[in-house]
């Protein structure tokens, strides 16, 4: 399969835990995009890596919040301190030209 | 206001009905327009991708985009019980790093 994929596809953990979440995005594809989605809505935009570097993020990124994507490659999504509001699907996205983005099947995240 | 207001729905249509799917925007600068097809639980899969204003056709599916309207619109011929998804419209500007502005979605389900 050469799609993007994400691991875990599932994450239940206790408020206050940390919780780190990888994208493999397709192999070919330099920019990489996180988002968050709740139920009932569409994906929202988190924080976008073209290669290794993060060009953008969003205020909904907080502090808590960080992602990275050494050598341009997977990245990591880490949550601190988490919180009951965090629960959501975080969703990775890849693409290689503007705008066509390939999403991968997301993380589940619940927060006790 | 947000920045693509979509009808959320839910539609419900008989099988083999045309079914018409439709986003406004507010953004001027939006230069790409997409439709995702999301199925329960699962990652948004890319189905049409437009740049700039007009029509793209893919087999049953046909994307619209009417940049002096700001209306975006999704057509489904011969709509099948397996088209019974949510559809999400997105647009996005290459100066934001083609960051993606969804709207929340349009559950359809086609009855067979």
């Amino acid at each position: 399969d050469t799609g993007v994929s994400q691991n875990p596809r599932h994450k239940i953990t206790k408020r206050g835990q940390n919780v780190t979440f990888r994208c493999d995005p397709i192999s070919e594809h330099n920019r990489l995009y996180w988002y968050r989605q709740t139920l009932g809505q569409g994906p929202e935009f988190l924080t976008y890596f073209q290669n290794e570097a993060q060009l953008e993020k969003s205020r909904l990124l907080s502090d808590r919040f960080s992602a990275e994507r050494p050598k341009g490659s997977f990245s990591t999504l880490e949550i601190q301190r988490t919180e009951q509001g965090d629960s959501a699907m975080y969703l990775c996205a890849s693409s290689l030209i503007p705008g066509s983005q390939y999403f991968g099947p997301g993380t589940r995240l619940l927060v006790l | 206001q947000k920045e693509v207001e979509q009808d959320p729905g839910p539609l419900s249509v008989p099988e083999g009905a045309i079914v018409s799917l439709n986003c406004t925007y507010s953004n001027s600068a939006f230069q790409y327009f997409m439709w995702y097809r999301q199925y329960s639980r699962k990652g948004p899969e890319l189905l049409m991708y437009t740049y700039s204003s007009g029509n793209k056709e893919d087999g049953r599916f046909t994307a619209q985009v009417d940049k002096s309207s700001k209306y975006i619109s999704l057509f489904i011929r011969d709509s099948q019980p397996s088209d019974s998804a949510t559809y999400l419209c997105a647009s996005g500007k290459e100066t934001s790093g083609s960051r993606l502005t969804f709207g929340e979605g349009t559950q359809l389900t086609v009855n067979p």
